[in-house]
């Protein structure tokens, strides 16, 4: 099955500044990426999503890259806010064929001091 | 409109009870995940409905895990008879489409002492 690695798991950075979080995974059958933030007593929300057929996408201060050929995607994070603190969830899901759940990776809690 | 929501928020049982947890999808979202959360581990995924029917349990412990969905509403959740590793965080999503983005509720905390 599926197995997504998320790096770091802890992540300390100072307001205004950059964050960045790497997920790698096994399966190259997966062709749809989410990145989920949890704050606390809250379920996962949704951030940015992308698709195997697309390298890069934009919202605002927030991006996601994605290589296929070695399998990892990165959250990027700029200008970071302390309303940025919050666990981070990389996930993938592979081709229809093998089921629509997400595979999660183990999660990035992300602190951002003023 | 109002998100996928879970109850309880939290529940403690001892060892060998029995615990039931809800979930409401959001409304006109045919497609209802289970996931739990075990403390410092990744969200892993339970199983799948498609209205009433079970398209997916291969994610399912074992069969001390019983899920429902009649109606193809709101689905139910019982783990029976609870042992401690069941602890965790479990979530409940809920999506439009097959290949829809997945909308999480809060989840049920569960304590198995």
């Amino acid at each position: 099955g599926e197995n997504v690695e998320q790096h770091p798991s802890t992540l300390s950075v100072q307001e205004g500044d950059s964050a960045v979080i790497k997920c790698t995974y096994s399966d190259s059958a997966s062709n749809y990426f989410p990145w989920y933030k949890q704050e606390l007593g809250k379920g996962p929300q949704l951030i940015i999503d992308i698709r195997s057929n697309v390298g890069e996408k934009k919202d605002q201060r927030i991006a996601v890259t994605l290589n296929k050929t070695a399998k990892h995607f990165s959250l990027h994070i700029t200008e970071t806010q302390p309303e940025d603190s919050a666990v981070y969830f990389c996930a993938a899901r592979a081709h229809s064929n093998s089921g629509y759940a997400l595979n999660f990776g183990k999660g990035t809690s992300l602190l951002v001091t003023p | 409109e109002a998100g996928v929501t879970q109850f309880p928020s939290h529940s403690v049982i001892e060892k060998g009870q029995t615990v039931t947890l809800r979930c409401d999808p959001i409304s006109g979202h045919d497609n209802l995940y289970w996931y739990r959360r075990v403390m410092g581990k990744e969200i892993k995924f339970l199983l799948h409905f498609v209205k009433e029917s079970k398209q997916d349990e291969s994610g399912m412990p074992n069969n001390r895990f019983l899920a429902e969905r009649t109606g193809g509403t709101y689905s139910t959740l019982k783990v029976q008879p609870a042992e401690l590793e069941d602890s965790g965080v479990y979530f409940c999503a809920s999506s439009q489409r097959l290949e829809g983005t997945q909308y999480f509720g809060p989840g049920t905390r569960l304590l198995v002492l």
